[in-house]
């Protein structure tokens, strides 16, 4: 069964400091994948995708994170974080023939002050 | 511009009722998706609808579970007898188009359920 792992349950930070979240996925194929973002008291909000082209991907927010095929890897990376990126973190892959998106457990990023 | 829409936000059930949640959707997208997260867990996908079709059910318990999404209202996740391990968040997504995720999902705040 397709999974996406994120090895990293809870991330602590001080501001400033780079930002690296770990996420693998399982499937071989063709895949899309995704970061979501879920600010304390909000709902998910997409961050960046990957589908085709360039693997190095740029969001919102001064967020990237780098497809390597080879690896099965999707890291998110941001070069210096913010407290205002104090948030749960999701990986996420979806299918081109389907619309399901299987998504992580999740990261916990905390950024101290 | 109105996102996805969710309510109650906050449920409270006790053991064998049941649980209605609603969602609606952005204005303009006609397809629904739910997606349950349980404690310290990713989101799990358990259904996807379009206007009066379900296209998608692979994720959704056999029993006691069932969702619909009508013509007009809202798209409604019912739990009929619930029980302690259906206390979870769910959310609710909906897009433009279906069929591919080229068609971004937006969504919702989620309902909390909680089961005494």
């Amino acid at each position: 069964a397709q999974s996406v792992s994120q090895h990293n349950h809870h991330v602590i930070l001080s501001e400033a400091a780079s930002l690296e979240l770990g996420c693998n996925y399982s499937y071989g194929g063709t895949v899309n994948l995704f970061w979501y973002v879920q600010y304390p008291g909000q709902h998910l909000q997409l961050l960046l995708k990957y589908f085709s082209g360039d693997p190095l991907v740029k969001g919102i927010k001064g967020f990237e994170a780098e497809f390597i095929k080879s690896k099965f890897s999707f890291n998110l990376r941001k070069p210096s974080v913010q407290w205002s990126d104090t948030a749960e973190y999701f990986c996420a892959e979806g299918y081109s023939s389907a619309s399901k998106i299987i998504f992580g457990s999740g990261t916990r990023l905390s950024i101290r002050p | 511009n109105a996102g996805v829409m969710q309510n109650p936000r906050h449920l409270v059930r006790r053991r064998g009722q049941e649980a209605r949640l609603r969602c609606s959707p952005m204005k303009g997208h006609s397809h629904v998706y739910w997606y349950r997260q349980l404690p310290e867990e990713g989101l799990k996908f358990m259904v996807y609808l379009q206007k009066e079709n379900i296209i998608d059910e692979s994720g959704m318990p056999k029993e006691r579970f069932s969702a619909e999404f009508p013509k007009e209202g809202p798209s409604i996740l019912r739990i009929q007898q619930v029980v302690r391990g259906d206390s979870a968040a769910y959310f609710c997504a909906s897009s433009l188009a279906g069929t591919s995720v080229y068609n971004e999902q937006f969504f919702g705040p989620g309902t909390r359920l909680t089961v005494l």
